[in-house]
C-alpha cells in the first residue's frame, strides 16, 4: 500500500514561513490533500488537489506538489495556525485508496 | 446548514457490539461517497470505511469481516456496525463526505466525532 510520511513536528515564529513536507514515491503524480485539525476538533480542510483552497481557507495556505515531495506552506504564520497538519492521497490502485500521512505538529513559537 | 452529527460512541467490552450513526443535513448522503475514519488517542487520522453511492462498500483491512458501514435513505444517515471490538478499536469515530476533485477524492465536509472506548 502507499505509504506517505511527514515530519513529526515544525516550529516556526509568528510572522515567518511555514513548511510541512509530505513524501512519497512519485507523489507529484497524484493529487495531494491538506487537512488541518485542532486540538479537540474535527479535521479541516485547507487545501486540495495541491494547491486549491476551499472557501473561506486564507490565502496564507497553500501547496505545492512535485516529484517524491508535496509542500504545504502557510505564510506569516499567526498563532492559531497551531495544530496538526496530515496529507492525504487517493491511490486508486490500491483496494483501501483513502490514505494519510502520519501528521505534522505545527508550533508557534 | 450541511453538517454531519456522530452518535453511538461509548464504553464497550472487548468482543462487543456498537452501531455508530451519522445524521446528515444539508446535502443527501445516497448521492454522496461517504466514509469513516478513525483516530486513536494520540494517534493519526485512518480511513476505515466508504460507501459508494451507487452502494458499493469497502474496508481497512483492519476492520474488514468485523465492521459494516450502511445508510439509511430515508432518515439520511450513515451507519457503521462494529462487531467483535478489539481493544485497538478505541478511537473517535469520524464520519467524513467525500468529494471528487477531478483527479481524486478527498474529504470536504467531517463530523465533530463521537468516542468508542473498547476496554473491560
Amino acid at each position: 500500500s502507499y505509504v506517505l510520511t511527514q515530519p513529526p513536528s515544525v516550529s516556526v515564529a509568528p510572522g515567518k514561513t511555514a513548511r510541512i513536507t509530505c513524501g512519497g514515491n512519485n507523489i507529484g503524480s497524484k493529487s495531494v490533500h491538506w487537512y488541518q485539525q485542532k486540538p479537540g476538533q474535527a479535521p479541516v480542510l485547507v487545501v486540495y488537489d495541491d494547491s486549491d483552497r476551499p472557501s473561506g481557507i486564507p490565502e496564507r495556505f497553500s501547496g505545492s506538489n512535485s516529484g517524491n515531495t508535496a509542500t504545504l506552506t502557510i505564510s506569516r504564520v499567526e498563532a492559531g495556525d497551531e495544530a496538526d497538519y496530515y496529507c492525504q492521497v487517493w491511490d486508486s490502485s490500491s483496494d483501501h485508496p483513502w490514505v494519510f500521512g502520519g501528521g505534522t505538529k505545527l508550533t508557534v513559537l | 446548514e450541511v453538517q454531519l452529527v456522530e452518535t453511538g460512541g461509548g464504553l464497550i467490552q472487548p468482543g462487543g457490539s456498537l452501531r455508530l450513526s451519522c445524521a446528515a443535513s444539508g446535502f443527501t448522503v445516497s448521492s454522496n461517497y461517504m466514509s469513516w475514519v478513525r483516530q486513536a488517542p494520540g494517534k493519526g487520522l485512518e480511513w476505515v470505511s466508504v460507501i459508494y453511492s451507487g452502494g458499493s462498500t469497502y474496508y481497512a483491512d483492519s476492520v474488514k469481516g468485523r465492521f459494516t458501514i450502511s445508510r439509511d435513505n430515508s432518515k439520511n444517515t450513515l451507519y457503521l456496525q462494529m462487531n467483535s471490538l478489539r481493544a485497538e478499536d478505541t478511537a473517535v469515530y469520524y464520519c467524513a463526505r467525500d468529494e471528487w476533485g477531478g483527479r481524486s477524492w478527498y474529504f470536504d465536509l467531517w463530523g465533530r466525532g463521537t468516542l468508542v472506548t473498547v476496554s473491560s
